[in-house]
């Protein structure tokens, strides 16, 4: 079945030092999904890529799906110590109902 | 509007008793979701629905069961509580068309004893 990896599993940081995580998928994605679950939260989500070689900024985080659709990255800059969580991606195959979810990064932020 | 709305927030079963969890959303979603989470994992998908009257199977059925007889209510049943189901629970909904961002409920922590 879909595999979907992220790396690293975990990342910590100093406040105002970059971050990026990386997802990728075993087969070829329609869409990819990006997931920020707090701790002891749920996870909300962030946003989706859906064209091949896309890029998405959100204010410091900026989002990108590959050229072939199978990773994804996610990269926060200059993190602060709001950005502390766990970051999914989740993938869709073809005209599927379902989303796969990656094994996620937890960030830590210090001071 | 509420949103996803899961009850109990936590619960503690004994081997082989049984359990249903609740979630109800007032948003009209046709699709909803129940996943697992194991401490430091990701989610995994345990059944959905596509529509009242419709479920499926997702990548860890076994020991689960759900009915879908409403939009608003999708209850996950564990019959036989194992302590391999020890886990957070997470119903989620979706608003159109499968593509959309799912919207999470705020989860179930059971345990399993």
């Amino acid at each position: 079945g879909q595999q979907v990896m992220q790396i690293p599993q975990y990342q910590h940081v100093q406040e105002g030092e970059d971050f990026t995580t990386y997802c990728n998928s075993s087969t070829t994605l329609s869409n990819i999904q990006w997931y920020k679950q707090r701790p002891g939260g749920h996870p909300v989500f962030l946003i989706q890529l859906v064209k091949s070689g896309e890029v998405k900024k959100q204010k410091r985080l900026t989002f990108q799906f590959g050229e072939a659709k199978k990773n994804s990255s996610l990269h926060i800059t200059a993190t602060q110590t709001t950005d502390v969580g766990t970051y999914f991606c989740a993938g869709r195959t073809g005209g599927g109902n379902k989303l796969t979810f990656g094994t996620g990064t937890q960030l830590k932020v210090e001071l | 509007n509420a949103g996803v709305t899961q009850t109990p927030k936590f619960r503690i079963l004994k081997i082989g008793q049984s359990m249903t969890l609740q979630c109800t959303q007032d948003m009209n979603h046709n699709y909803m979701y129940w996943y697992r989470q194991d401490p430091g994992m990701g989610l995994k998908l345990i059944y959905y629905s596509v529509g009242a009257g419709i479920t499926d199977k997702g990548e860890v059925p076994n020991g689960y069961n759900v009915s879908r007889s409403t939009t608003e209510d999708f209850p996950l049943r564990l019959e036989l509580a194992a302590p391999s189901q020890t886990s957070v629970y997470f119903c989620a909904s979706i608003a159109g068309t499968a593509y959309n961002e799912q919207f999470f409920g705020p989860g179930t922590r059971l345990t399993v004893l």
